[in-house]
């Protein structure tokens, strides 16, 4: 079993939906929770952190952690076409050794 | 500000060629990372370097060597290339919970 699981999708959505990932683990020791954007070909692109359990919110975006779930979760409101991309969730104990997701391919239809 | 570069962006080896991939980072990391990208395997670390002059294995070390030249400058050789070396290849730079990525290195190994 992997240490992050993630659906790989692809999700597709037509422009404006809310569009909704999630990622569970098994680790307790993690702390920090991530998440990454990647357009194709391109390296991954930090979009949001959370430490510990709780909600942060950015701009379009949401993100979620309930540790005692061991979930987390993403949303982007009001989504655009130039939000298709992959999403990558990584979560670290704090050690320097980040555990990624697969990724989930979105992609947003106008 | 190009914040972390890479080189080359897309390599062809034969098995048991070597080569090096090169990384820099202009952000003043003290860490710095090196990960590889497979289809349904997310991103698996190699190696990392805490700070300069330090440097320690990740999940999938074997076949790879790293030399954190100065804070800058972190590199990855492959002595003799493998088939199952062919991936994308990203240097990032930054602290455990914000790392960010370079443009990747293509690699395929025939």
């Amino acid at each position: 079993q992997k240490e992050v699981e993630q659906d790989p999708g692809p999700l597709s959505v037509p422009e404006g939906a809310i569009v909704s990932l999630n990622c569970t683990y098994s680790n307790s020791a993690f702390q920090y929770f991530m998440w990454y954007r990647q357009y194709s070909r391109k390296g991954p692109e930090l979009l949001m952190y959370t430490y510990s359990s709780g909600n942060k919110e950015d701009g379009r975006f949401t993100a979620q952690v309930d540790k005692s779930s061991k979930y987390i979760s993403l949303f982007i409101r009001d989504s655009q076409p130039s939000d298709s991309a992959t999403y990558l969730c990584a979560m670290t104990a704090g050690d320097y050794k980040l555990s990624f997701g697969a990724g989930t391919t979105v992609t947003v239809r106008a | 500000n190009a914040g972390v570069t890479q080189t080359p962006k897309f390599q062809v080896l034969k098995t048991g060629q070597s080569m090096t991939l090169q990384c820099a980072q202009d952000m003043n990391h003290n860490s710095m990372y090196w990960y590889r990208q497979d289809p349904g395997m997310g991103l698996r670390l190699i190696y990392y370097s805490a700070s300069e002059g330090t440097t320690d294995k990740g999940e999938v070390p074997n076949g790879y060597n790293v030399s954190r030249l100065n804070k800058r400058e972190f590199s990855l050789r492959l002595e003799s290339a493998a088939p199952s070396q062919t991936s994308v290849y990203f240097c990032a730079g930054g602290q455990s919970e914000t790392q960010y990525f370079g443009p990747g290195t293509r690699l395929l190994v025939l």
